[in-house]
């Protein structure tokens, strides 16, 4: 597609729930992230994808999270057991390969009640 | 943390002043990036420095990057209320699979 896509733009859940938010990355980008934005503060990293590569998980919070890449392209963002400090806008982006700059999704607000 | 931190988090000035936000970084990089976020949208790249640059212009934008100090500085000149939205810098480090890292953000509002 034209730009990077993801669903559901909102999302309310209860506490304890699992909840999977989608990125669809423009097409051809090889490098695929994901960050967190909670209420008016900066973008907290969670996962970077990078074509075949193992994925650097070292910004996920916790064992709660997880993420995963499909055919280099599609990802999903997991969260299992969901709690109130999860709510946040969960922010996608990908890049070209050989490029510095990110295209970033409008993003998934999760609220978790 | 490799999060950057912008100052000040937030400003408001009138239409036709310039605005000026600075970014302070912790590691190496390659280079150094700033993004606007309007309020409830994804972030938007505006403009890119190298770490062997000292100074960016793009438009009404004037970016100046001194590593030594490790930090950087946005310039918005002449603003206008459409200027009105949240920047953030980020960067990219030396050492990683170019992961981007970004800082607090800087709100600024623009006062027809």
């Amino acid at each position: 597609g034209a730009g990077v896509s993801q669903s559901p733009s909102n999302k309310v859940t209860e506490k304890g729930k699992d909840v999977e938010l989608r990125c669809d990355p423009i097409s051809g980008h090889t490098a695929l992230y994901w960050y967190r934005q909670s209420l008016g503060q900066g973008l907290e990293f969670l996962i970077y994808f990078q074509g075949n590569s193992a994925p650097d998980k070292s910004g996920l919070p916790s064992d709660r999270f997880s993420a995963e890449r499909t055919g280099g392209s599609v990802s999903t963002l997991t969260i299992q057991r969901t709690q109130q400090e999860d709510s946040a806008v969960y922010l996608c982006a990908s890049r070209r390969s050989g490029a510095n700059v990110l295209t970033f999704g409008a993003g998934s607000r999760l609220t978790v009640l | 943390s490799q999060q950057g931190e912008e100052d000040p988090q937030a400003l408001s000035i009138q239409e036709g002043e310039n605005a000026t936000m600075n970014c302070s970084y912790k590691t190496s990089i390659n280079n150094l990036q700033w993004y606007r976020q309007n309020s409830g949208r994804g972030l938007v790249h505006l403009i890119l420095i190298r770490s062997n640059e000292r100074e960016k212009h793009s438009g009404r934008l004037r970016v100046t990057l001194d590593t030594s100090k490790k930090s950087s500085s946005l310039l918005i000149t002449a603003s206008r209320a459409a200027d009105t939205a949240s920047y953030f810098c980020a960067t990219e480090g030396k050492t990683g699979a170019n992961n981007l890292f970004f800082g607090t953000g800087t709100r600024l509002t623009v006062i027809p």
